[in-house]
């Protein structure tokens, strides 16, 4: 399966700064990508739809302003939390999938963000 | 999109088989079966998928009932490090996201 690394694993940053998170799909080129949120002993929360070249698509209840995603190239989506505060703290998942209606996701590793 | 219930926990033996169930009630004829699995503070896993048929892969066998309204993940000899919350989503035709609900946290006894 298609191989997707997330970049940091893990950050810890101060509230008000913002924070990167890359999402690279290593073998596969991803026409769409996907943002999760997990917070503790919760399941996995969609956020947003990266499209290549286009806007992202946000799921209801989510700021796109606050939440900043560009999906720049066919390897590489970048989500950006903004003003990051405490409630902030989570496990930011991205997955790659083809563009067929029958083909599984790939997930990265996670990155484990902490706002203190 | 299509539901699924799962159960919210099991528990199965060392080398014994794991069956998972799943309802999805709701599936549209266009729509797949997933599993996946996470194992705790790492991304989710892809196990299998299916439509109608049975699938027997290397991690897993899926099987799906004539109606589609439920399946069942089996993990033939489960080991200790299959323990993980598995995720069962049905997804495609016009719904193209993977919508996770609470899962089902199996863990494997020695």
């Amino acid at each position: 399966g298609a191989v997707v690394s997330q970049h940091p694993s893990w950050v810890i940053c101060k509230s008000g700064t913002s924070v990167k998170i890359e999402c690279r799909s290593l073998d596969f080129q991803a026409t769409t990508m996907f943002w999760y949120r997990q917070f503790p002993k919760q399941s996995l929360m969609l956020m947003a739809t990266s499209n290549e070249g286009s806007k992202a698509t946000y799921e209801q209840g989510v700021e796109k302003d606050k939440f900043l995603i560009n999906h720049a190239s066919l390897t590489l989506s970048t989500l950006t939390v903004t003003s990051a505060h405490p409630e902030d703290s989570s496990f930011y998942i991205c997955s790659v999938r083809g563009h067929s209606m029958n083909t599984e996701a790939f997930f990265g590793q996670g990155t484990r963000l902490t706002v203190v | 999109d299509a539901k699924t219930t799962q159960p919210t926990s099991m528990d199965c033996a060392e080398g014994r088989a794991a069956n998972l169930p799943c309802n999805h009630s709701t599936i549209s004829g266009n729509e797949y079966v997933y599993w996946y699995r996470q194992i705790h503070s790492q991304g989710p896993q892809y196990i299998i998928h299916g439509l109608k048929n049975n699938e027997t892969n290397e991690m897993a066998s899926l099987i799906i009932t004539e109606d589609r309204k439920s399946s069942t993940l089996i993990l033939p000899h489960a080991t200790l490090r299959d323990t993980a919350v598995y995720y069962c989503i049905v997804s495609g035709g016009s719904n193209y996201k993977l919508t996770f609900g609470k899962g089902t946290l199996l863990t494997v006894n020695p």
